[in-house]
């Protein structure tokens, strides 16, 4: 039972264009939700997140939306550079789940010159 | 100065083996945790520890255990080794298991069971 879903394996984007990757969750009891960047053969980065009382998250080129209604949330990048190509996971957690964070299968980002 | 650092990074051993893997954190977290990442790529929690103390066991095999001497270390010890453990671990810390911090990651434990 797969809580949180990234149905994208891959995106292929321009340089200089927006990235949008989405990530859907199930459990209506998740109330914090981050972004991870990984590289090969390194650990997952922390990229930003958001709290499930706020609708939007933005941090330099990154944003993150949240739709609790519709339970799906979203990572734009604006502009893309070619170092943003990574596996990025979208990651939830419970309030009452002692910092246990449940992850997405993950989405390949491929920025292109 | 590598926040948190677990080792080896590879470990190729055979069916029935003992192994352990180690990982050390030094942003003075309270709370650190094993996953695992399978051939699917899902990152599964394992076990959490809160200053030493065992917070989260997520039905794992009771061949994997998880010891923590004091908050900035979690090893992980894993007794008679099976094909299915064939995995990536990934060591991670956060500030404490309350609030809204992120944890932070080693780079990994590419562990293979010939």
């Amino acid at each position: 039972d797969q809580q949180v879903k990234q149905n994208s394996p891959s995106l292929s984007v321009q340089e200089g264009r927006i990235s949008i990757l989405n990530c859907d969750y199930t459990n209506s009891m998740f109330d914090y939700f981050l972004w991870y960047k990984k590289y090969p053969a390194e650990g997952p980065t922390f990229l930003i997140s958001i709290s499930s009382i706020k609708d939007k998250n933005e941090d330099g080129r990154f944003t993150v939306f949240l739709n609790k209604s519709a339970k799906h949330l979203s990572l734009h990048i604006v502009p893309s550079q070619p170092g943003d190509s990574a596996v990025y996971f979208c990651a939830a957690r419970r309030v009452d789940s002692y910092g246990k964070l449940t992850f997405g299968q993950g989405t390949i980002l491929t920025v292109h010159p | 100065d590598t926040a948190v650092s677990q080792t080896p990074k590879y470990l190729v051993t055979q069916m029935g083996n003992d192994k352990s893997i180690k990982c050390e954190q030094n942003l003075g977290h309270d709370t650190m945790y094993w996953y695992k990442q399978d051939s699917k790529k899902f990152l599964k929690i394992m076990f959490s520890y809160n200053n030493k103390e065992l917070i989260i066991n997520e039905t794992v095999p009771n061949r994997f255990s998880p010891k923590s001497p004091d908050k900035a270390h979690l090893n992980l010890h894993i007794n008679s080794l099976e094909l299915g453990d064939s995995a990536v671990y990934f060591c991670a810390s956060s500030q404490d298991l309350n609030g809204n911090q992120p944890q932070h990651f080693g780079d990994g434990t590419r562990l293979s069971i010939l």
